[in-house]
C-alpha cells in the first residue's frame, strides 16, 4: 500500500525567507503526486501536482516542488514567503492501481511565519 | 460556482446521538468521498464512492455509513456518536480520483 510521509511537524520560517517542505512517499508505480495548503478553519487548497514530465512543477502562490524518482520525494519549495503563507500543508499520492483512485495524505506540516 | 458544499459546518452530538453530514457537488464528479481529519495524522479516507449508487470502504470506515443516492450527494451517517469520532470532516469529489481533489470546507463535529 503506498504511504506518505512529511518528517517536519511544525515549521517556522522568517518573512522573506526560502521554505523547503519534504515529503517522502512509498508507492510501486510512477506516482501521481500532489501538495495542498489548509488555511487555519478551511478546506484543503490544491497548490500543485505531478503526474508525468518536467520533474520541477510550478504551482499556484509562487511555490514548486520537485520530484525525485531516486529519492522517493516530492518536496515543496517557495523562494520567499509571506506572511499569507502560514498555514498547513499536506503531501499526498495518488493511487490509480486500485479501486476508487484514492489519494493517500501525509500527516501534515504546519508553517508558522515570523515577522 | 459552489463546488463542494458541506452541511452542518458545526456539531455537538451527545454520545449515542445520531447525525448525518451532507456533501453536495455541482461539478458533476462521479468520485466522491469523506475523509477525516485529526491532529498529526493528516486526513484518513472514511468511505468513497466512485458513482451514483455505489460506496465502498476506506482506511477507517468502522461506526459510519454512506449513501450516495443522487451523483451530486453524499451523505456520511453516524448511528451511534461516540467520542472517538470527534473530528474534522471533509468531503471532496473528483472527476477521476488521481487526479486531485476538490475540497469542501469542513463540518467541525464534537461527541461528548
Amino acid at each position: 500500500a503506498q504511504s506518505v510521509t512529511q518528517p517536519d511537524i511544525h515549521i517556522t520560517v522568517s518573512e522573506g525567507a526560502s521554505l523547503e517542505l519534504r515529503c517522502n512517499y512509498s508507492y510501486g508505480a510512477t506516482p501521481y503526486l500532489f501538495w495542498y495548503v489548509q488555511s487555519p478553519g478551511q478546506g484543503l487548497q490544491l497548490l500543485l501536482k505531478y503526474f508525468s514530465g518536467d520533474t520541477l512543477v510550478q504551482g499556484i502562490k509562487g511555490f514548486e516542488a520537485e520530484f525525485k524518482r531516486s529519492q522517493s520525494s516530492f518536496n515543496l519549495r517557495k523562494p520567499s514567503v509571506h506572511w499569507s503563507d502560514a498555514a498547513e500543508y499536506f503531501c499526498a499520492v495518488g493511487d490509480y492501481e486500485a479501486a476508487g483512485n484514492k489519494l493517500t495524505f501525509g500527516g501534515g506540516t504546519r508553517v508558522l511565519v515570523k515577522p | 460556482n459552489a463546488g463542494v458544499t458541506q452541511t452542518p459546518k458545526f456539531r455537538v452530538l451527545k454520545t449515542g446521538q445520531s447525525m448525518t453530514l451532507l456533501c453536495a457537488q455541482d461539478m458533476n464528479h462521479e468520485y466522491m468521498y469523506w475523509y477525516r481529519q485529526d491532529p498529526g495524522m493528516g486526513l484518513r479516507l472514511i468511505h468513497y464512492s466512485v458513482g451514483e449508487g455505489t460506496t465502498a470502504k476506506g482506511e477507517v470506515p468502522d461506526g459510519y455509513n454512506v449513501s450516495r443516492l443522487k451523483k451530486q450527494n453524499f451523505l456520511l451517517g453516524l448511528e451511534s456518536a461516540a467520542p472517538s469520532q470527534t473530528s474534522v470532516y471533509f468531503c471532496a469529489s473528483s472527476y477521476s480520483g488521481t487526479r486531485g481533489y476538490t475540497f469542501g470546507s469542513g463540518t467541525r463535529l464534537t461527541v461528548v
